[in-house]
């Protein structure tokens, strides 16, 4: 059964922290990797990754998606308290046509001022 | 409007009714997607819309759902007979070019079942 798992799964840390979030995938049919950030309502699109070893960069957020150990990590540095939400990550099923996401359990980020 | 748009935000309602949730995509966004987001547990697939294809319904959990997309816009997810486990948060998505292009989300639908 295809999936996806997200490490930790909570993390608090304080304001100007560098925290690293782990996702791993065991996906037939893998296509491509997301990271969204989710604090009260939409998951909200950070990354779309496809090929590994090449670092998607925003701001303070980057991620890169490594195909041969199937995982990807997102580096938030200098963190802040806006930064505190739930991290979901996803990975494109491309078993079919559909484009349907697997998501990990997420990891809930809480960064103290 | 320049999000995705699902209505209504809260929806509270007793064991046994149906209900219908909405969900207006980004416009020109062809591929829509319903996600169901659980106490504890991740988001999970339940529904696909491609344009004027066939949907993938292929994660409704039972025939009590049922969904449909009129006009390849708006979407409705109906939920008969509802059932307590049926109480999660609701979330529809659009992207522009199905699986090549990022899934956006609206703030979804808060179902209580009571």
């Amino acid at each position: 059964e295809d999936k996806v798992v997200q490490s930790p799964l909570s993390l608090v840390v304080h304001e100007g922290d560098t925290v690293t979030l782990n996702c791993s995938y065991e996906v037939t049919n893998f296509r491509s990797l997301l990271w969204y950030k989710q604090e009260k309502k939409a998951p909200t699109f950070l990354f779309m990754l496809t090929s590994s070893g090449i670092e998607k960069k925003s701001g303070r957020l980057s991620s890169i998606l490594d195909k041969k150990e199937l995982s990807s990590i997102l580096n938030i540095t200098a963190t802040q308290t806006g930064d505190s939400a739930i991290y979901l990550c996803a990975v494109v099923d491309g078993s079919s046509n559909t484009g349907k996401l697997i998501f990990g359990q997420g990891t809930t980020l809480q960064v103290k001022p | 409007g320049a999000g995705v748009s699902q209505s209504p935000s809260n929806k509270v309602t007793e064991k046994g009714k149906d209900v219908e949730l909405r969900c207006d995509p980004i416009s020109g966004h062809t591929a829509l997607y319903w996600y169901r987001q659980s106490l504890g547990q991740g988001l999970e697939f339940l529904i696909y819309f491609q344009g004027n294809s066939a949907p993938d319904k292929s994660g409704l959990p039972s025939d009590r759902f049922s969904a449909e997309r009129t006009g390849g816009s708006v979407s409705t997810l109906t939920i008969q007979r509802t059932q307590q486990e049926d109480s999660a948060v609701y979330l529809c998505a659009s992207s522009s070019q199905g699986t090549a292009q990022p899934q956006h989300f609206g703030d979804g639908t808060r179902l209580s079942i009571l």
